[in-house]
């Protein structure tokens, strides 16, 4: 099984902050991995896959980069409409996500 | 656009069998190569994945859940579903489906509680 570390758990930021998350996999998973907003008693969005490409729609400022074991997350501006869980997911072997990061205003 | 429905019932009795099903529209469940997912979240939780079918049928399933669970594709009715059984309280969650690599579309979920 492929595991998925992600960091932090939760963070607090102000609104304009730049706020960055990580993902590291048990072993190499090329760029097969995923980033997904949740709100509320909502389904997750998909906002970044394989890695680093924008999901439609999606604003430009989430981004995301790596490949192998080591991924980052990032919102270069946070909004008040970011506040919202954030996962990682591989689907190099079988799937699996990330623990999740809470991500709120300060 | 593709939308995924979640139906079955909401209360399942401990060591029953879990039953839902997913009713895709906007696409055709068996065409091109999708993969057509289950994942499910306790509340308060992270997600996990439990498993997929493709659309010509293949299946793979979590480790954790391969012993107790079952997913099977209609493509008559465009709809796959989830078979979990002996389920206990610690089955209790919202269950989505999704499709894909990528679960670019997701179903709104629904709840399904363990109790007697």
């Amino acid at each position: 099984d492929i595991q998925m570390t992600q960091s932090p758990s939760s963070l607090s930021a102000s609104v304009g902050d730049r706020v960055t998350i990580t993902c590291q996999a048990s072993r190499d998973i090329s760029n097969y991995l995923n980033w997904y907003q949740q709100k509320p008693g909502k389904a997750p969005k998909l906002l970044i896959y394989d890695a680093s490409n924008l999901g439609r729609g999606v604003p430009s400022r989430f981004s995301g980069s790596g490949s192998g074991t080591d991924f980052t997350f990032s919102i270069s501006i946070l909004q008040p409409e970011d506040v919202a869980t954030y996962y990682c997911q591989q689907y190099d072997n079988l799937v699996t996500f990330g623990g999740g990061t809470k991500v709120e205003i300060k | 656009q593709v939308h995924l429905q979640e139906s079955g019932p909401g209360l399942v009795k401990p060591s029953q069998t879990l039953s839902l099903t997913c009713t895709v529209s906007g696409d055709s469940i068996s065409s091109g190569f999708f993969y057509w997912n289950w994942i499910r979240q306790p509340a308060g939780k992270g997600l996990e994945w439990i498993g997929r079918i493709s659309s010509s049928g293949i299946t793979n399933y979590s480790p954790s859940l391969r012993s107790r669970v079952t997913i099977l594709v209609d493509t008559s009715r465009s709809q796959f579903s989830l078979k979990l059984s002996s389920v206990t309280a610690a089955d209790t969650a919202v269950y989505y489906c999704a499709r894909g690599l990528e679960f670019n579309f997701w179903g709104q979920g629904t709840l399904v509680t363990v109790s007697s």
